[in-house]
Parts: C-alpha cells; sequence; structure tokens
C-alpha cells in the first residue's frame, strides 16, 4: 500500500516566518503535488513535480516555492508566511505507467498551518 | 481555463434514498474525471475514475461529454457514505489534477 507521509501534522508559526511542509512517498512514483484544502474552495494545487529537479506552478503559487531533490521526498516552502496561508496542506504522489498515463493521486494526512 | 464546478456545498438525503452529486468540468480536450472521498478524520482516497466504468461502494458516474457532465450517483444511500466528496480533472500529460470545491454527503437515519 502507499504511504504519503507529511511531517507534521500540525504547525503553528509566526507571520514572516520561513516555513518548510515536507512530505515523503515510498511507492517510486514520479509525481508529487502540493494542495491547499480550504473549506467552500476545494483543492487548489499550489505547485507539481513530475521528476526530480522538475517542478511547475499550479494555480495558486504566489507566496510558495518548491523542493524536490530526490524522487521520494517534495518540499513546499513558505518563504514568509503571511496570515491567508493559514490552512490545510496536503502532498500527493502518483505514478506514470504504459498503460494508465494519469494515475490516481495518493494523498497524506495533511498539515494543518496556523500562521499568527 | 479548466474548470470543475461543484454546485452544491451540502447534500443532505435519508438513508435509502437516491443520492446524485453534481460536476461539471470545463475542457476543449479529452478529459480524464474522477471522484474523491474523504471520510471523517480519514486522508482523501479515490472513489472511482471514468476510465475504469465500475461501480464502488454501490457508486457509478458516467462522463458525458456532451453535458460536460461526470455526476455521481448511487441509488440508495447508506449512513456510512456520510464523507466530503471531490470531484476531479486531469488534463495534460504531467498529470496535472484539479479539484472542485467539493459536496458534503450527509446521510440522515
Amino acid at each position: 500500500d502507499v504511504k504519503v507521509t507529511q511531517s507534521s501534522r500540525y504547525l503553528v508559526k509566526r507571520t514572516g516566518e520561513k516555513v518548510f511542509l515536507e512530505c515523503v512517498q515510498d511507492m517510486d512514483h514520479e509525481n508529487m503535488f502540493w494542495y491547499r484544502q480550504d473549506p467552500g474552495l476545494g483543492l487548489r494545487l499550489i505547485y507539481f513535480s513530475y521528476d526530480v529537479k522538475m517542478k511547475e506552478k499550479g494555480d495558486i503559487p504566489e507566496g510558495y516555492s518548491v523542493s524536490r531533490e530526490k524522487k521520494e521526498r517534495f518540499s513546499l516552502i513558505l518563504e514568509s508566511a503571511s496570515t491567508n496561508q493559514t490552512s490545510m496542506y496536503l502532498c500527493a504522489s502518483s505514478r506514470i505507467t504504459v498503460v494508465e498515463v494519469n494515475s490516481p493521486l495518493h494523498f497524506g494526512n495533511g498539515t494543518r498551518l496556523t500562521v499568527t | 481555463a479548466q474548470r470543475v464546478t461543484q454546485p452544491e456545498k451540502l447534500l443532505s438525503v435519508f438513508k435509502g434514498a437516491p443520492v446524485e452529486l453534481k460536476c461539471n468540468y470545463s475542457y476543449s480536450g479529452s478529459p480524464e474525471l474522477f471522484w474523491y472521498v474523504q471520510y471523517s478524520r480519514q486522508r482523501l482516497q479515490l472513489l472511482l475514475r471514468h476510465i475504469s466504468r465500475e461501480s464502488i461502494k454501490g457508486f457509478t458516474a458516467d462522463l458525458n461529454k456532451g453535458e460536460t457532465s461526470f455526476h455521481l450517483k448511487k441509488p440508495f444511500a447508506q449512513e456510512e457514505d456520510s464523507a466530503m466528496y471531490y470531484c476531479a480533472l486531469c488534463y495534460s500529460s504531467a498529470s496535472k489534477i484539479i479539484f472542485g470545491s467539493g459536496t458534503r454527503l450527509s446521510i440522515r437515519p
């Protein structure tokens, strides 16, 4: 069974702090994603990565950056946290196969970030 | 631009009643659509995908390209179906997936 692990379940940070959210998957998936989940807005894609050191912006990349130095790890960085970045952050991974170009996402448990 | 719309924030039905959760999408190419579900205190997980054409936990969803819809249906709701449901669209070869705003399904006993 695929396991996607997010390092923190709850995180409280102050405005202006640099914040790192870590995500590790153990199934050798090529694709990794970061979403934020907000009531009434659903899941919004922040960034995704389809290979090591490769990344693409999602729909709301402003204020965020990402790092993928190893295939199993995808980090989300808030360079200077702001209160409007208070949210639930979800990491996900998926694989690419010959048969299934777009395989389903496997999600982590999420990190609830509060910025005060 | 690509978009997924779930018009209902909350849907409340009685146990045993039919359920339909609506999903509409906008995408000019050939879409790949999914339904994901999040039960209380659990992680988000795949429920079903249109290319599989399967029934999972009694739920089915048919892709209607003419109406650009992918509604989720179940003929007889059960209490354990209470959850948050998200419709999702995959639209690039790099597996970029976007989600709707979600519908909370509440099944009344």
